[in-house]
């Protein structure tokens, strides 16, 4: 059971709009900023979204991140199918010592 | 270019050590600290804990404590995990992480940069 909650699929039609969430608490996501990975099939997770909405350089700008209280998205829009991947969200958790916890993932299906 | 390439593939016994090593290039080694995350076959990731590639200082998440060792070579701009007493629980893909805020953070915060993964099967 990861401490970050997200639903562990999504998808969409090339063109679409998607957002995944990722729901956390005040130890948290409520406390800290909250990082997004996209990890491709067979290969390393990348970072996409860090600091809640800034996007690293070469990071297309149809990927953006918002953070509201607890809780943090991921949106892609123009959905491609080279979008289809893992994705996951982390931030830094002030409890247990502190700790950075990652969601369980979300697998995204471009259909 | 910024790039971490890790040792390959590894398979022990169970009671065995293993040693994983990732060699930074691009970028000046003692400027960012080295992270190390675990993502066991078909699951999500988990953060070990991190280094300090200034002082060596290393921070081990719950979990990854006694059977864990994170160490650097700074004259190879190389850190190093080293996993005693293997378990076949600990069959996993290992990734180091740069850390984007550099070394001076107080706490991790997202990871620019990771290695391919070392792949650790643990089996007799």
């Amino acid at each position: 059971q990861s401490v970050l909650t997200q639903p562990p699929s999504a998808s969409g039609t090339p063109g679409q709009r998607v957002t995944i969430s990722c729901s956390g608490s005040s130890s948290n996501i409520g406390s800290n900023t909250v990082n997004w990975y996209q990890q491709l099939p067979g290969t390393a997770p990348k970072l996409l979204i860090y600091s809640n909405n800034q996007r690293p350089s070469g990071v297309p700008d149809r990927f953006s991140g918002s953070k509201s209280g607890t809780s943090a998205s991921l949106a892609i829009s123009g959905l491609q199918s080279e979008d289809e991947a893992d994705y996951y969200c982390a931030a830094w958790d002030d409890s247990l010592n502190g700790v950075v916890v990652f969601g369980g993932g979300t697998k995204l299906t471009v259909l | 270019q910024v790039q971490l390439v890790q040792s390959g593939s590894e398979l022990k016994k169970p009671g065995a050590s293993v040693k994983v090593s990732c060699k930074a290039s691009g970028y000046t080694f003692t400027s960012y600290a080295m992270n190390w995350v675990r993502q066991a076959p078909g699951q999500g990731l988990e953060w070990m804990g991190w280094i300090n590639t200034n002082t060596g200082n290393p921070t081990y998440a719950q979990g990854f404590t006694g059977r864990f060792v994170f160490s650097l070579d700074t004259s190879v701009s190389t850190a190093y995990l080293q996993i005693s007493s293997l378990k076949a629980e600990d069959t996993a893909v290992y990734y180091c992480a740069r850390e984007l805020g550099g070394v001076v953070v107080t706490a991790p915060d997202a990871f620019d940069i990771w290695g391919q993964g070392t792949m650790v099967t643990v089996s007799s």
